[in-house]
């Protein structure tokens, strides 16, 4: 059974890069049938879709953050990175990573749990 | 942009059944995704493609979206159903996935 997990520091400086990275375990990410994306939520706000990269050469950010993002993938040690640049309060969220690809990119069936990163000096 | 709206809460008696809408315009046209998450979790896919259930979702989830409204309807409704449930769409124009604000659902 294929598990997500979101790690990475839970307290970043206004202006400096957020990096969360995302561990698989359970399963290969060798497979071409999927897609690995970052999300965010916002206390008390809705979901909103970051981005997702499907491997070294192949990335899509939501066109809101794309100049501040960056998403790397490394399938031999089954991680995927995310690193948000110039960060402000307004990145304080809970960052959850997820497996596309269930019938598209943007089905998200498995999910980690979410890690809350704040954003203050 | 595209939007998407929903109820932003919806009550229902145990054993009843709970229809969350979702509006867009034209959302016929595009493929609606479902999700469930309650305080403190992951959201969890429930019906995705309008109509498809994922596997270990119970029957009594189903969707269907026509004209300018999607709905998840979720039959005999258990304790267990009661959280936020959010829809879901890719934006071609804009290139961007679009989220429904949200409907909780509560269990009386």
């Amino acid at each position: 059974q294929v598990q997500l997990q979101e790690s990475g520091p839970g307290l970043v400086k206004p202006s400096q890069t957020l990096s969360l990275t995302c561990s698989v375990s359970g399963d290969s990410m060798s497979s071409e049938d999927f897609y690995w994306n970052w999300l965010r939520q916002r206390p008390g706000k809705g979901l909103e879709w970051i981005g997702y990269v499907y491997d070294s050469e192949s990335s899509y950010s939501n066109p809101s953050l794309k100049r501040r993002v960056s998403m790397s993938i490394d399938k031999s040690k089954k991680q995927f990175s995310l690193k948000l640049t110039s960060v402000t309060a307004a990145d304080t969220a809970v960052y959850f990573c997820a497996r596309g690809g269930l019938s598209s990119i943007w089905t998200w069936d498995i999910w980690g749990p979410g890690t809350l990163v704040t954003v203050s000096s | 942009s595209y939007v998407l709206t929903q109820p932003a809460s919806v009550s229902v008696a145990p054993g009843e059944t709970a229809r969350i809408t979702c509006g867009g315009a034209n959302i016929e046209t595009k493929f609606v995704h479902w999700y469930f998450q309650q305080p403190g979790q992951a959201p969890v896919l429930v019906v995705y493609d309008d109509v498809v259930r994922p596997s270990g979702i119970p029957e009594r989830f189903s969707g269907s979206s026509s004209g300018n409204t999607a709905t998840l309807t979720i039959s005999r409704v258990e304790a267990g159903d009661e959280g936020d449930y959010i829809c879901q769409v890719w934006d071609s124009t804009s290139e961007n996935v679009v989220f429904g604000g949200g409907t909780k659902v509560t269990v009386l």
